[in-house]
């Protein structure tokens, strides 16, 4: 088992640029989540899918970011145009979550974004 | 949306001491996980507690949630430095919701 793969692992980009997160969720799982921690705001929620379906976008800063999951081992998260207080580290998740049940997230590696 | 508070936000504990860690809420929660986040690293699930009054062990690790299902605790007995890191509880969502609220942590440092 993989694992959840996020790309790239470090991101580096200048401010306005557009800057694309990838995931791989582990097979199986129907619920992928992206989070984004910062030290002042810790572990953020920012979207997350069942079956590849967008159920809850609240946590999205703004109209600067959007997340797709075009099928169920692959989505994005994109910033465009990127700013400086984008910077943090965006994880990816996934989980079983099945029937009503919780079960645990599967947490990626994550990526660690700056924009200069 | 639900909130959970966290207390402490940091802990230094001399090698071999007792740590707890509280998670508090003003709702009641229908579950409570645990993750632990190595530095450098990224959250790793613990545990998942369901049922109020709910106790579970991981060896060093007891884990409770209250009675009322308001809050939860993480004590980890003896600790070494391996338990360094934070340590998240996570609020499940309300019905038919999957997501999970995040505390902020508690960042433990192990003085060896």
């Amino acid at each position: 088992d993989a694992g959840v793969i996020q790309s790239p692992r470090h991101e580096v980009t200048e401010m306005g640029q557009e800057v694309t997160l990838r995931c791989k969720p582990i097979s199986g799982h129907n619920s992928l989540f992206w989070y984004r921690q910062t030290m002042m705001r810790g572990l953020e929620l920012l979207i997350y899918f069942n079956n590849n379906v967008p159920i809850d976008d609240s946590g999205m800063p703004e109209d600067r970011f959007s997340a797709k999951m075009p099928n169920a081992s692959f989505s994005t998260l994109k910033i465009q145009p990127s700013e400086p207080r984008d910077s943090a580290v965006y994880f990816c998740a996934s989980s079983p979550n099945t029937g009503g049940k919780h079960y645990e997230q599967y947490f990626g590696p994550g990526t660690r974004l700056t924009v200069t | 949306g639900q909130q959970v508070m966290q207390i402490p936000q940091y802990q230094h504990v001399q090698e071999g001491e007792d740590f707890t860690t509280y998670c508090n809420s003003s709702t009641t929660l229908s579950n409570i996980q645990w993750y632990k986040q190595r530095p450098g690293g990224h959250p790793v699930f613990l545990i998942q507690l369901v049922k109020s009054g709910e106790v579970k062990k991981q060896k060093r690790l007891t884990f409770q949630f209250g009675e009322a299902k308001k809050n939860s605790s993480l004590h980890i007995t003896a600790t070494q430095t391996t338990d360094v890191g934070t340590y998240f509880c996570a609020a499940g969502g309300g019905a038919g919701s999957y997501q999970l609220t995040f505390g902020k942590g508690t960042k433990l440092s192990v003085i060896p």
